[in-house]
């Protein structure tokens, strides 16, 4: 089945350690995601990505790194850097090209929380 | 004045109610507008696309935009316990490529619950 899978789903950190989540799709896609979700605050995107080796960032890209080596994988390293990092992580793809019209595909997820 | 407005709820309905869920927004550009369904712990899923203004109907659903009044609403018809969800709108603007402009602007998402 294709799909996009995320992991861990759940993970835990200390504070000042980084951390990275995995994404991966075997969709195809040219366009992969990171977005954030907070209570109450919705959606929020990280970084993005329409093409292998190349990647921009999104409204609230400080304290998050990631790279694109691969089509099919998209991982993200929330650094210590990130004042905030609890949050729940969501990744998507898309079929790409020039506009993002719409149909996202999304991961499941996957929660970090900061101790 | 945000983007994208969406009341959070929660909104709580009995089962077999006709439920209005409601977004507005600012950007006269935007021309995709998507409705996506989110179960607790899980990841959205695309529920119903529409380009420019106008109705869709899908079954139970039906997404309907007014770009005069940028508004757009989905209605869900004989609503069911497993329609409980929080349901966010989302739209594009095609002419920002390039830049995180072109991409989705979500709203907040509404919870929906709907009682048996």
């Amino acid at each position: 089945d294709g799909g996009i899978t995320q992991s861990p789903k759940y993970l835990f950190r200390k504070e000042g350690q980084n951390v990275t989540l995995s994404c991966e799709q075997n969709l195809n896609h040219d366009a992969m995601y990171w977005y954030r979700q907070d209570p109450g605050q919705g959606l929020r995107l990280i970084y993005y990505s329409q093409i292998v080796n190349d990647f921009q960032k999104g409204d609230i890209a400080e304290g998050y790194s990631v790279s694109r080596e691969k089509k099919e994988s998209f991982p993200l390293t929330v650094t210590s850097a990130q004042k905030n990092p609890t949050a729940f992580y969501l990744c998507a793809s898309s079929t790409g090209g020039q506009v993002n019209t719409g149909e996202l595909f999304f991961g499941e997820g996957s929660r970090l929380t900061v101790l | 004045q945000k983007e994208v407005e969406q009341d959070p709820g929660p909104l709580s309905v009995p089962e077999g109610a006709i439920v209005s869920l409601n977004c507005t927004y600012s950007n006269s550009a935007f021309q995709y507008f998507m409705w996506y369904r989110q179960y607790s712990r899980k990841g959205p899923e695309l529920l119903m696309y529409t380009y420019s203004s106008g109705n869709k109907e899908d079954g139970r659903f039906t997404a309907q935009v007014d770009k005069s009044s940028k508004y757009i609403s989905l209605f869900i018809r004989d609503s069911q316990p497993s329609d409980s969800a929080t349901y966010l709108c989302a739209m594009s603007n095609p002419m920002n490529y390039g830049g995180s402009q072109g991409n989705l602007i979500f709203g907040k998402g509404t919870k929906l619950s709907v009682k048996p």
